[in-house]
């Protein structure tokens, strides 16, 4: 009864390095979500997918980029951290596009750039 | 476009007291509308939800919300706090766009529960 689950919880990088966050749900769900969080912004789309193979942008796309190339997998990538991607992100994911179930969410993975 | 607004970004009540949390949201069709509340360090976990039907919803623990049409408003409440409430909300709306469900969650309101 895992649900959604993201690793790693914790990391810091330097500006300029590269990092993958890994998502992986196994509730069979067609639709995935990266969020960040910052302090008094709440919750910001990143990216999305409605299906295994496709990816679009959300709310705040910059310096990001996802994959989805399984259905149970929605990967994150930063391909040169700046300190302003500080945050903590969440995936999520819903099992259809109606608007009635909401989202079940991972337990988030802090990340610092310094 | 959809939005949420939350107003109170703390809220302090004592153990026993009400818990009220607004919200308030604009929509351009008829809006679906969710709480999830978040502990900390953990993710969100979708406390209750209006869809269609009965205005008056209950959820987990306690909480229910009431979507007020006129007022656009979907404020959570829970008539007696307990300690393990202290966390911090969000309300959320949600409609269909182009094929997903967009979700736009509102700034949060952190509850502190008083002993």
């Amino acid at each position: 009864n895992a649900g959604v689950t993201q690793t790693p919880k914790f990391r810091v990088l330097k500006t300029g390095q590269s990092m993958t966050l890994l998502c992986a749900q196994d509730m069979n769900h067609e639709y995935m979500y990266w969020y960040r969080q910052d302090p008094g912004m709440g919750l910001r789309l990143i990216h999305y997918s409605v299906g295994e193979g496709t990816t679009a942008k959300g709310e705040v796309p910059d310096g990001y980029n996802v994959s989805r190339l399984k259905k149970q997998n929605f990967l994150l990538g930063l391909e040169s951290a700046a300190p302003s991607q500080t945050s903590v992100y969440f995936c999520a994911s819903s099992s259809s596009p109606d608007r009635v179930y909401g989202y079940t969410f991972g337990s988030g993975t802090r990340l610092t750039v310094v | 476009a959809q939005s949420v607004t939350q107003l109170g970004s703390h809220v302090s009540v004592s153990e026993g007291a009400l818990v009220l949390l607004r919200c308030n949201y604009s929509s351009s069709v008829p809006p679906y509308l969710f709480w999830y509340v978040q502990y900390p360090n953990q993710g969100l976990q979708l406390l209750l939800k209006y869809t269609t039907g009965a205005t008056l919803v209950k959820g987990i623990n306690g909480f229910e919300a009431e979507f007020k049409k006129s007022e656009t408003s979907f404020h959570l409440t829970k008539p007696s706090a307990h300690m393990s409430d202290a966390a911090e909300y969000f309300c959320a709306v949600s409609e269909a766009d182009g094929g997903y469900q967009k979700v736009t969650f509102g700034t949060g309101t952190k509850l502190q529960v008083i002993p």
